[in-house]
């Protein structure tokens, strides 16, 4: 089993769509958890950080259940500029560690 | 913010021969540096923690004597791919860790090596 698997879609959606995202993790000791955004043949880049009590950033909404170690990003009124691949990210132990890549869901915003 | 960079952005060469990466943290000191592989519509793939002034750790089927990690200074880690080979045609992405604290990493813009 994966470390951190996603559903890898993609997931076409028209512009003003509400789209969300899942992702389970195995090591149930975890720690810290991040959905990073990647566009194509870029770096990743850090979008949110997702916490227990869920938190939100204008569009975006992560949530963390612990008990089920599933996370969610949601993401309201797409944008064409919201097209791109978002990886779940769990660091395993805390601290400063390394990360574990989920290997992506693709998201095609189309007008 | 914080920035880190890479180079080359891009290499091509032929099989047998070495390639080192370079990757500087520019704006801030980096104790650990991470480096990476991702090979196309996979996921990024940890290949070894790069820790300034001390050998670095490999994860679990990364040969250490192919990919060789130099940390010398705080802002800069080595990747150096010796002999390599098509199969080793990959982007690869460095990340560096503020060493003022946090958690939070922040990637370089990759490296797009074409093994011939």
């Amino acid at each position: 089993r994966k470390e951190v698997e996603q559903d890898p879609g993609p997931f076409n959606v028209p512009e003003g769509a509400t789209v969300a995202f899942n992702c389970t993790y195995s090591n149930s000791a975890s720690q810290s958890f991040f959905w990073y955004r990647q566009d194509c043949r870029k770096e990743p880049k850090l979008l949110m950080s997702v916490y227990s009590s869920g938190n939100e950033d204008g569009r975006f909404t992560a949530q963390l259940n612990r008990a089920s170690q599933y996370i969610s990003l949601l993401i309201r009124d797409s944008k064409l500029s919201d097209s791109a691949t978002y990886l779940c990210v769990v660091n395993p132990s805390g601290g400063y560690n390394k990360l574990i890549f989920g290997a992506g869901t693709r998201l095609a915003v189309h007008p | 913010g914080a920035v880190v960079s890479q180079h080359p952005s891009w290499v091509i060469c032929k099989s047998g021969t070495s390639v080192k990466i370079e990757c500087r943290s520019l704006d801030f000191q980096a104790t650990t540096m991470f480096w990476y592989r991702q090979f196309p519509k996979q996921s990024l793939m940890l290949m070894a923690t790069s820790n300034e002034g001390s050998k670095a750790t490999y994860e679990q089927g990364v040969e250490k004597d192919k990919f060789l990690i130099n940390h010398a200074s705080l802002t800069l880690s080595t990747l150096t791919v010796t002999s390599a080979h098509p199969e080793d045609s990959s982007f690869y992405i460095c990340s560096a860790r503020d060493a003022g604290g946090g958690e939070t990493q922040y990637f370089g813009p990759g490296t797009r090596l074409l093994v011939l």
